[in-house]
């Protein structure tokens, strides 16, 4: 809910290295973080996911981990491969007048070069 | 199992013009989003439906409306429509019943182009 912001906003790596991406997020009652994947052409992609009970969760490549503290959440994807490449949103969902709505970073262009 | 669909692919209108797009959520799924993506920038909420009813709107104008039939399909309808309207036009939908924390899943997208 309110405001979401992601860093950086380009990000280009080399074929098997690690790729970070950023997100913060100002609104305490935020309970659900999302992060999609856009190719070009097609709607986003929901990749994972983590809800504010949670830490960390991984899926094979892609992990993201949450701080709550300091209200930031980030996606970590190892091992990058060509097809990695895509624009990456992060998004949240709070409760009160938000209810239901994900309100999204502005997005992440990745580039992996093989 | 079909995703979320969405019609048209492409749809061309005239300033002042109404543009009616359509959406048909997962099989199952009783929640249906829209969300605006303008060029280079993310996507922004409009609007919420489930099952029949609007749960909640985003900051747009009235001439932005829509509804949900009874078979859980949405319609989203603009009207008076102005260039800066031009953006793609996603739809997602999202299972169970009241729950702002469901997983949606968004369709293709309907590219909207004003002229």
């Amino acid at each position: 809910g309110e405001n979401v912001e992601q860093h950086p906003s380009t990000l280009s790596v080399q074929e098997g290295d690690s790729a970070v991406i950023k997100c913060t997020y100002s609104d305490s009652a935020s309970n659900y973080f999302p992060w999609y994947k856009q190719e070009l052409g097609k709607g986003p992609q929901l990749i994972i996911d983590i809800r504010s009970n949670v830490g960390e969760k991984k899926d094979q490549r892609i992990a993201v981990t949450l701080n709550k503290t300091a209200k930031h959440f980030s996606l970590h994807i190892t091992e990058t491969q060509p097809e990695d490449s895509a624009v990456y949103f992060c998004a949240d969902n709070a409760g009160g007048t938000s209810y239901g709505k994900l309100t999204f970073g502005q997005g992440t262009i990745l580039t992996v070069h093989p | 199992e079909a995703g979320v669909t969405q019609s048209p692919t492409h749809l061309i209108k005239t300033r002042g013009q109404q543009a009616t797009l359509r959406c048909s959520p997962i099989s199952g799924h009783t929640s249906v989003y829209w969300y605006q993506q303008a060029l280079g920038l993310g996507l922004q909420f409009l609007l919420w439906y489930d099952e029949g009813e609007e749960r909640n709107r985003g900051n747009f104008p009235p001439r932005f409306s829509g509804r949900q039939f009874p078979n859980y399909s949405s319609e989203l309808n603009v009207n008076a429509l102005e260039l800066e309207d031009s953006a793609l036009y996603l739809c997602a939908s999202s299972p169970g019943v009241g729950r702002a924390d469901n997983e949606q899943f968004f369709g293709p997208g309907t590219r909207l182009t004003v002229l």
